[in-house]
């Protein structure tokens, strides 16, 4: 079975804190996405990546950066949180073209006070 | 812009009733369909998917999406439902390798069966 897995289930961070969000795949997927997911509005994709150490901003990157430096783990960066970044984080992997299903971790629920 | 639109933002049903959950999207070329769910307390995960072929596709727990092209929609069904289907519902398109193998979710549908 694939298995994503994320740092952390649950954070509370302060409004400009730097704030590091952990994903790692055990599948050798060569895609990897980040999600915030928000009451009413699903999913929007943050950033997502391709390979290596290459990135691709989302619908919804402002306030985010991330980090894909091996194959298996891609990290979202919130440089300073603020208190409408409070929400569930979720990551994916998936195989390149295939059948382009995504696999989800568990999710981060992030309050930022 | 590409968007998914799902109708109901809300279902609430009772135990052996049919359920039916809406999606649309605006995109016209060749697309990927998919619904997720995610059960209370736990991770996202797949219901079901349509590439090409018959556009009557089952997926897992009895459930069932029709494509219709001429419509642009891609429609959940359940003939009855059970309590343990209570759970949010996602609808999601992709368009493959032109657009970067991402995937579009709508808002979301919370379906509660009453037992």
């Amino acid at each position: 079975d694939v298995k994503v897995t994320q740092s952390s289930r649950y954070l509370v961070k302060r409004t400009g804190e730097k704030v590091f969000l952990e994903c790692v795949q055990d599948m050798d997927h060569e895609n990897m996405f980040w999600y915030r997911q928000d009451p009413g509005l699903g999913l929007r994709l943050i950033y997502f990546s391709y390979d290596v150490k290459m990135k691709e901003k989302g619908d919804i990157p402002e306030g985010y950066s991330v980090s894909r430096e091996k194959k298996e783990r891609f990290s979202l960066i919130l440089e300073s949180a603020s208190t409408n970044q409070t929400s569930m984080y979720l990551c994916a992997s998936g195989r390149q073209g295939g059948s382009y299903e995504q696999y989800f971790g568990p999710g981060t629920r992030l309050t930022v006070t | 812009a590409q968007s998914v639109s799902q109708h109901n933002h809300h279902v609430i049903l009772s135990e052996a009733a049919s359920l039916e959950l809406g999606c649309n999207y605006s995109y016209g070329g060749t697309v990927n369909l998919f619904w997720y769910v995610q059960y209370p307390g736990q991770h996202l995960q797949l219901l079901l998917k349509y590439f090409s072929g018959d556009p009557l596709v089952k997926g897992i727990k009895g459930f069932e999406a029709e494509f219709i092209k001429s419509k642009f929609s891609f429609n959940l069904r359940k003939p009855s439902v059970q309590w343990s289907d209570t759970a949010e519902y996602f609808c999601a398109v992709n368009r493959g390798w032109a657009a970067g193998n991402k995937l579009t979710f709508g808002g979301g549908t919370r379906v509660l069966v009453k037992p």
